[in-house]
């Protein structure tokens, strides 16, 4: 079973500050098959990287994917208001279990 | 504009049966697959069941429910069902539909529902 574990649970940071989320798989994933979503208390998830590096149409530049094999980070260069949410990484389209969520990074203002 | 507009949500006995319903509407619907996610009250994301946009309708259950739930679809109403069995209070949960981002294949979610509410409790 992949298991998916954000880091960390809680980021309390400021406007206009660099934000690092961390999302670390029990197994290496396959073809880059990975992403990351933002939710808003109340709304939908909205998908913002595939690929690990992809952004998603209509997302802002200041939002970037990295990483590789287990390891892989969503970087906020500079946080706007509307950025705090809660951000899940998310493995797909391959075995086992074709998709996997993380429990999610809340991110706060400080 | 894609939509994608849920139904059948409610309040069930544990042990009983519900059935959701995804209408879709803006894409060909045939070459997406779908997917249902669900998301018990103040916690994270759970993926539940995919149906693959290829010909053969494939499927595959999240082990949580497998048994359980039978996802499927209607091509020619555009729709994508859950059928759900042998409910437990631990299914309580907003049910999302969502289409993967593109066709062909299985990809993250980029388009999705607003959501059914299932309550599963006696």
């Amino acid at each position: 079973e992949m298991v998916l574990t954000q880091s960390p649970g809680t980021l309390a940071l400021s406007p206009g500050e660099r934000a690092t989320l961390s999302c670390r798989a029990s197994q290496t994933i396959a073809k880059n098959y990975f992403a990351w979503y933002q939710q808003k208390p109340g709304q939908t998830p909205r998908l913002l990287i595939y690929g690990v590096s992809s952004r998603a149409p209509g997302v802002p530049d200041r939002f970037s994917g990295s990483g590789s094999g287990t390891d892989f980070t969503l970087t906020i260069s500079r946080l706007e208001p509307e950025d705090f949410a809660v951000y899940y990484c998310q493995r797909y389209g391959s075995s086992p279990g074709l998709y996997t969520f993380g429990q999610g990074t809340k991110l706060e203002i400080k | 504009e894609v939509q994608l507009l849920e139904s059948g949500g409610g309040l069930v006995q544990p042990g009983g049966s519900l059935r959701l319903s995804c209408a879709a509407s803006g894409f060909t619907f045939s070459t997406y697959a779908m997917s249902w996610v669900r998301q018990a009250p103040g916690k994270g994301l759970e993926w539940v069941s995919v149906i693959s946009g290829s010909g053969d309708g494939y499927t595959y259950d999240a082990e949580s429910v497998k048994g359980r739930f039978t996802i499927s679809r209607d091509i020619s109403k555009s729709t994508v069902y859950l059928q759900m069995n042998s409910l437990r209070a631990e299914d309580t949960a907003v049910y999302f539909c969502a289409r993967g981002a593109f066709s062909n294949g299985l990809y993250p979610f980029d388009k999705w529902g607003q959501g059914a509410l299932v309550t599963v409790s006696s």
